[in-house]
């Protein structure tokens, strides 16, 4: 059974650009979360889909946007990339209503320069 | 807003239990988290309590609850080598978002 796959791993994007990352949930769950990890800190919460929809947003600029597929497969965009984006970005599924399932893939090392 | 507290560093020595400690502000909180970060890895689900709990044992982990002082600890009987990583609290808020910790970084001496 194959948990969360995000991709790309690592990605290197000029300051401006816009970047799009991509997230696969674990079968059987519903709901994928994105957060953002800078280095040497927790995890911060991005937003939340569920049916296709943004069920919940953490504090981020609208310049973080993001979809869910009828898959449940969930992609996260960033536009106008700062240096200050640079950091993990986690995907994490779960099925909605239960709250010990939160699945984490491995991330994507986003590198703004 | 809410938040979650962790020391950054704990040292222990092979063999020897780990506590790692952990407080939170939000006292509504249903599910409390542990999770294990790898360098260059994502977050591993180690364990979880709900909130009605007072302690959740699984095999070498021990979790407690003081629901009271909001207080979160997790034990690692004879720790080993392969527990190096950076271990992070988690809450889960009403909105099912995840209020996290800095993490504590467990270093194993020989």
């Amino acid at each position: 059974d194959a948990g969360v796959t995000q991709s790309p791993t690592h990605l290197i994007k000029t300051r401006g650009q816009q970047v799009t990352l991509r997230c696969s949930p674990k079968s059987g769950h519903d709901t994928v979360s994105w957060y953002q990890q800078a280095l040497g800190q927790g995890p911060q919460f991005i937003f939340q889909y569920y049916e296709e929809e943004e069920r919940q947003r953490g504090n981020f600029p609208d310049r973080f946007s993001g979809h869910q597929f009828p898959n449940y497969s969930s992609e996260l965009n960033v536009n106008a990339l700062l240096l200050g984006d640079s950091a993990l970005y986690l995907c994490a599924s779960s099925l909605r209503g239960q709250g010990h399932g939160y699945t984490f893939g491995s991330g994507t090392r986003l590198t703004v320069v | 807003g809410e938040d979650v507290e962790q020391s950054l560093f704990l040292s222990v020595r092979e063999g020897d239990s780990s506590v790692i400690n952990c407080t939170y502000t939000d006292s509504s909180s249903t599910y409390l988290y542990w999770y294990k970060q790898e360098p260059g890895a994502g977050l591993q689900l180690l364990t979880y309590i709900f909130s009605n709990m007072d302690m959740k044992q699984d095999q070498r982990l021990t979790v407690l609850l003081n629901k009271k002082d909001k207080h979160l600890s997790l034990r690692i009987a004879d720790t080993q080598t392969g527990d190096s990583a950076i271990y992070f609290c988690a809450e889960r808020e009403s909105n099912y978002q995840l209020i996290w910790g800095a993490g504590t970084k467990l270093i194993i001496k020989p």
